[in-house]
């Protein structure tokens, strides 16, 4: 059965460090999201993303986030500088369709521990 | 602000009986629900779905009730199994966006 997958599991980083998570959503998916969860909190909306472009975004997606599809297969999310408060859970997801239309699919989380 | 939240923070239940797991939710212009389920390590996972249109939606061994009038939102599982252990998130969108906006969670524990 096809999934969501991303690396790294657990990543590491000094505070004001760039980091880079990965996510390789389902093949033939079109809608791409980015959503972080701070431990034994609340899952949050970060980004949705779709025809290369970004479709909706959060207010904590600020300047410090981007996110890029840089060739068919990859989605990923670049924290320019992190802050010791970017320490959470980042889910990646995925569907074929809209929101409305199709069940989203959820990778398996990268954790994020800002030193 | 608009928000989502749940009423009871864990709920434990034996196995075979009914659960029953609780959303509020303040934002009148959503029109669209989803359950989800999230297991230890892992992301979440859609159970079922619902539109404003609708009051009630069944799936298997679950069933979504929505009232529109108390913005309120329940998961009705039937004869819970130990695989059903998990957190329990309601999350909403609102007509003028595609944002998921997610409750805080129900810890649901089953015990034999």
């Amino acid at each position: 059965e096809p999934e969501v997958t991303q690396t790294p599991s657990h990543q590491v980083t000094q505070m004001g460090q760039e980091v880079i998570l990965r996510c390789v959503p389902i093949s033939n998916h079109l809608y791409f999201y980015w959503y972080r969860q701070i431990l034994g909190q609340k899952v949050e909306f970060l980004v949705s993303f779709y025809n290369n472009e970004i479709s909706e975004k959060s207010e904590i997606f600020d300047d410090q986030f981007s996110v890029e599809r840089p060739d068919g297969s990859n989605f990923t999310l670049k924290i320019r500088s992190t802050k010791l408060e970017d320490s959470a859970m980042y889910f990646c997801a995925s569907s074929e369709l809209g929101v409305r239309e199709d069940e989203q699919f959820f990778g398996p989380g990268t954790r994020l521990t800002v030193l | 602000g608009e928000s989502v939240g749940l009423h009871l923070p864990t709920l434990s239940v034996q196995e075979g009986d009914n659960s029953i797991i609780n959303c509020a939710y303040s934002n009148s212009a959503s029109d669209y629900f989803i359950w989800y389920k999230q297991e230890s390590g892992k992301g979440p996972q859609f159970i079922i779905d619902i539109r404003s249109n609708m009051d009630k939606r069944q799936g298997q061994r679950v069933t979504v009730l929505l009232n529109k009038t108390v913005k309120h939102l329940s998961l009705q599982i039937a004869a819970t199994q130990p695989g059903d252990s998990a957190v329990y998130f309601c999350a909403e969108i609102a007509s003028n966006t595609d944002k998921l906006i997610f409750g805080t969670g129900t810890r649901l524990q089953v015990f034999p």
